[in-house]
């Protein structure tokens, strides 16, 4: 199993472009996630998705849209992107909720810069 | 917020059993407390869970005190390959997103395993 895979893995942006960070998962799981992670930092989320057509915000959702519109496939859109979304994105999934007796894996990440 | 609270960074040698506490002072009744790893230009690995007294498995072990305000990851032997960051998740109650759970981790611990 290939488990959660994220591409692409490295990308430039100049300010005011948009992308979409994809992220697919072989697992089955219900539960994705998204978090960015600045440099010596801890994991923040950005949102989250309990099921196909059901995603919610984290803590930092702003400049940042998801859907889910089936179970494998939860892609981040950055909108106008800016030199604050610079950071490393982690998508992760789980089989239910990550804090209930579940864990959560985690994909490679994507390198995004924003110039 | 961070809904946890770990020492910033940990230095030990090798062969030696280390020892990491996590504060969590506002973790629900039904929480179960989660530990990871990650490596530089990695995503997160699940390492050990567990919900009270103490967990064991075949890396670490996980202890968890009555009151479940705190838990210690323990890493017995430690290896120059155990050089890296450590987080503690529980879920986050101090962020309201009107329906479902909010999964922070802190800033973790950096462990740095010497010759």
């Amino acid at each position: 199993n290939a488990g959660v895979t994220q591409t692409p893995k490295f990308r430039i942006l100049k300010i005011g472009q948009s992308m979409t960070l994809q992220c697919a998962q072989d697992m089955n799981h219900n539960y994705m996630y998204w978090y960015r992670q600045d440099p010596g930092m801890g994991l923040k989320l950005i949102y989250y998705s309990v099921g196909a057509g059901i995603t919610d915000k984290g803590e930092v959702p702003n400049g940042y849209n998801v859907s889910r519109s089936t179970t494998e496939d939860f892609p981040l859109r950055l909108e106008l992107a800016a030199p604050s979304q610079t950071s490393v994105y982690f998508c992760a999934s789980s089989l239910g909720w990550a804090d209930r007796n579940e864990k959560l894996f985690f994909g490679s990440g994507t390198q995004l810069s924003v110039l | 917020l961070a809904k946890t609270t770990q020492p910033i960074s940990m230095d030990s040698y090798e062969g030696q059993e280390v020892n990491i506490t996590c504060s969590h002072n506002n973790i629900a009744t039904n929480d179960y407390i989660t530990w990871y790893q990650q490596f530089p230009s990695q995503g997160p690995r699940f390492i050990i869970q567990g919900y009270k007294t103490k967990v064991t498995n075949e890396v670490a072990s996980l202890f968890i005190p009555a009151d479940r305000k705190s838990s210690t990851l323990s890493l017995p032997r430690v290896s120059l390959s155990d050089t890296a960051v450590y987080y503690c998740l529980v879920g986050d109650l101090t962020i309201s997103s009107g329906s479902a759970r909010q999964l922070t981790f802190g800033s973790g611990t950096q462990l740095t395993v010497l010759p």
